[in-house]
């Protein structure tokens, strides 16, 4: 079983709609969790960052994390055409403030359609 | 604020040349931390370097290693260079004392052939 798993999609929505992302993670201890965005041929840009329980909004962003079923998800609300990129999921483990490495999916490729 | 930064963006090798990889951190920030990431595939974890030491190692062959200079800034240097070798090598900063949320750069393009 890999470490953190997300759906490779293609997930194609029309403009306007609620795009939702989904990652699931297998270490129970893993304790921080990070949503990077990644537009083809340039490198992870940071969308969110979550930590406890609960949701956690930014803008049109939303992340949910349910650690008792290792499950974090990322929704994109009002999805819009230049949300058209590849959403890395990426776990961390360990204790808050530890510079520890980052574990990720292999990503979900998000089209969103005019 | 400058962000993170790295040179070269693309390079070519031939297979067994050696390649080195340069990074500098976002300003104040301490710690390195280097990824390769195969076409359509996440960034998997090379190695963490904090107060020029190797704090942390992923499954990568000692071909791969690595240095942190004073100003924190930080080499990749790949031996024998393998065909499996082309992807694209991200340095991402951080800071130990500032929590653990990490940033690229723009990566650097390594195709051997």
């Amino acid at each position: 079983q890999k470490e953190v798993e997300q759906n490779s999609g293609p997930l194609s929505v029309p403009e306007g709609a609620i795009a939702s992302l989904n990652c699931t993670y297998s270490d129970r201890v893993s304790q921080s969790f990070f949503w990077y965005r990644q537009y083809s041929g340039k490198s992870p840009e940071l969308i969110m960052s979550i930590y406890s329980n609960g949701d956690k909004e930014d803008g049109r962003f939303t992340a949910q994390l349910n650690k008792a079923s290792q499950y974090v998800s990322l929704l994109i609300r009002d999805s819009q055409p230049s949300d058209s990129a590849t959403y890395l999921c990426a776990v961390k483990v360990g204790p808050s403030g530890s510079a520890r490495q980052l574990t990720f999916g292999s990503g979900t490729q998000l089209t969103v359609l005019p | 604020d400058a962000g993170v930064t790295q040179s070269p963006t693309h390079l070519i090798k031939t297979r067994g040349q050696q390649v080195t990889l340069r990074c500098s951190p976002k300003s104040g920030h301490d710690t390195v931390s280097w990824y390769q990431q195969a076409l359509g595939q996440g960034p998997q974890f090379i190695f963490q370097y904090y107060e020029e030491e190797e704090r942390q190692r992923g499954n990568f062959p000692d071909r791969f290693s690595g240095h942190q200079f004073p100003n924190y800034s930080s080499e990749l240097n790949v031996n024998a260079l393998l065909l499996g070798d082309s992807a694209l090598y991200l340095c991402a900063s951080s800071s130990l004392g500032a929590g653990e949320t990490q940033y690229f750069g723009p990566g650097t393009r390594l195709l051997v052939l």
